[in-house]
């Protein structure tokens, strides 16, 4: 049983180009939420995602930051035109049922952006 | 806002000792999860134990253990007979019991060390 899958692992861009990050969650859950972690800190909501729909989006910035889980295929964080200060380690999690104390959060190991 | 607070950016202990993270968080909600996450050099987070509000008793698992301060809003982390597989960042997160969402507020982390 697979866990969540995240690529790439690494990604290097320079300034003005895109990024693109991919999530695949666990077999079977449908729900998913992408964190951010800036160097030296601990992990920030950026967005929540059932299939085909943003329920929470609060924590992604105004600007050049999209999200999508389409009905098939993993889910999307895109950032257009990227600059130094979206390097961070970008984690993806998914869960079963949310808000269940028994469905817990299962994260991927991150994508680390690095913008150049 | 919820906001979670961690006093201790860096612990030290040695192998096969005990030791305790510290962490605070401020909440107007009754209901509410707390957990304590590790993430390994592997940058993969890892659920290391969970507590629910509503629960006097404080969650233990193996090794790890919490104690629960609901009143005081704190929720350490003790780590006994400590092992150098123990190293890694450790991060306390909270997350609300209403809306059905998994959406976590973490802590700055405490990167713990364990010396041989």
């Amino acid at each position: 049983n697979a866990g969540v899958m995240q690529n790439p692992r690494h990604l290097v861009r320079r300034r003005g180009q895109e990024a693109r990050l991919r999530c695949s969650p666990m077999k079977g859950h449908s729900h998913v939420y992408w964190y951010r972690q800036l160097p030296e800190e601990g992990l920030k909501f950026m967005v929540y995602l059932q299939k085909e729909n943003i329920i929470d989006e609060s924590g992604m910035p105004k600007e050049r930051f999209s999200a999508e889980f389409p009905k098939e295929g993993p889910s999307i964080l895109r950032i257009q035109q990227v600059v130094r200060g979206d390097s961070a380690a970008y984690f993806c999690a998914s869960s079963l049922q949310p808000g269940q104390s028994n469905s817990p959060l299962h994260f991927g190991n991150g994508t680390r952006l690095t913008v150049t | 806002a919820q906001t979670v607070t961690q006093s201790q950016p860096e612990m030290s202990v040695q192998e096969a000792e005990t030791v305790t993270l510290s962490c605070t968080y401020d909440t107007s909600e009754s209901d509410y999860y707390l957990f304590w996450y590790k993430q390994p050099p592997s940058r993969q987070m890892i659920l290391v134990i969970r507590q629910e509000a509503y629960k006097q008793q404080n969650a233990t698992e193996n090794r790890f253990s919490v104690n629960f301060q609901k009143a005081a809003k704190s929720f350490s982390l003790k780590i006994s007979d400590s092992q150098l597989g123990d190293a890694a960042m450790y991060f306390c997160a909270y997350r609300g019991a209403q809306g059905g969402s998994e959406k976590l507020v973490f802590g700055k982390g405490t990167k713990l060390t364990v010396n041989p």
